[in-house]
């Protein structure tokens, strides 16, 4: 079956620290990975995604994530967190017309 | 950049009566336009897929005669919840592709908050 996994509800960190956020997911064929980020009673706003080629794939707002074919992953990075990046990220896999999310993960910063 | 915008962004109704809520592609053409629901602290759960000029497909699970899915140009699409209750209360999210597919990027609304009583 096909899925998303997102192990992490919940991730703190202080303003200036490093951040990954996991995701692991199970897809029948090469997937398409997408990483959106949702503020308080917002839509989703793409940070990036990943369809083939170089699997370190550069987002907005100073973002990354790596593709880990064999581990199943495209964990989201960013190597210093600021206050705005409080909100709630999804990873995504699928194409767009089924597009599978995870359960996100909520990151609060501390100043 | 394309932008695909929802109204209203909140609604409160009584137990009962149905609610419109409208997506629309404000640049570019959409014939497919997806209706999400989330519930609190929860992911996005496809609802049904908009489909310009022929009948919505909708996700196993999803009431049809509940979730009423009109597409009614390129540019508009619309979700009634009929005889709406209180546990349909729920963040509702519709998204489009971008023109230029088969990229895969959706364009998401700002959501639609229903509050049944």
């Amino acid at each position: 079956a096909q899925s998303v996994t997102q192990p992490d509800i919940h991730i703190t960190v202080s303003e200036g620290a490093s951040l990954e956020l996991r995701c692991n997911y199970s897809y029948g064929a090469t997937p398409y990975l997408f990483w959106y980020v949702q503020s308080p009673g917002q839509g989703l706003q793409l940070l990036l995604k990943y369809f083939s080629g170089d699997t370190l794939v550069q987002g907005i707002k100073g973002f990354e994530a790596e593709f880990k074919r064999s581990q199943s992953s495209f964990n989201l990075r960013k190597p210093s967190v600021h206050w705005s990046d409080a909100a709630e990220y999804f990873c995504a896999v699928g194409p767009s017309d089924k597009l599978i999310f995870g359960t996100g993960t909520r990151l609060q910063v501390f100043p | 950049g394309a932008v695909v915008s929802q109204h209203p962004s909140w609604v409160i109704c009584k137990s009962g009566t149905s609610v419109k809520i409208e997506c629309r592609s404000l640049d570019f053409q959409a014939t497919t336009m997806f209706w999400y629901r989330q519930f609190p602290k929860q992911s996005l759960m496809l609802m049904a897929t908009s489909n310009e000029g022929s009948k919505a497909t909708y996700e196993q699970g999803v009431e049809k005669d509940k979730f009423l899915i009109n597409h009614a140009s390129l540019t508009l699409s619309t979700l009634t919840v009929t005889s709406a209750h209180p546990e349909d209360s729920s963040f509702y999210i519709c998204s489009a592709p971008t023109p230029d597919r088969p990229t895969g990027e959706l364009f998401f609304g700002e959501g639609s908050r229903l509050t049944v009583l």
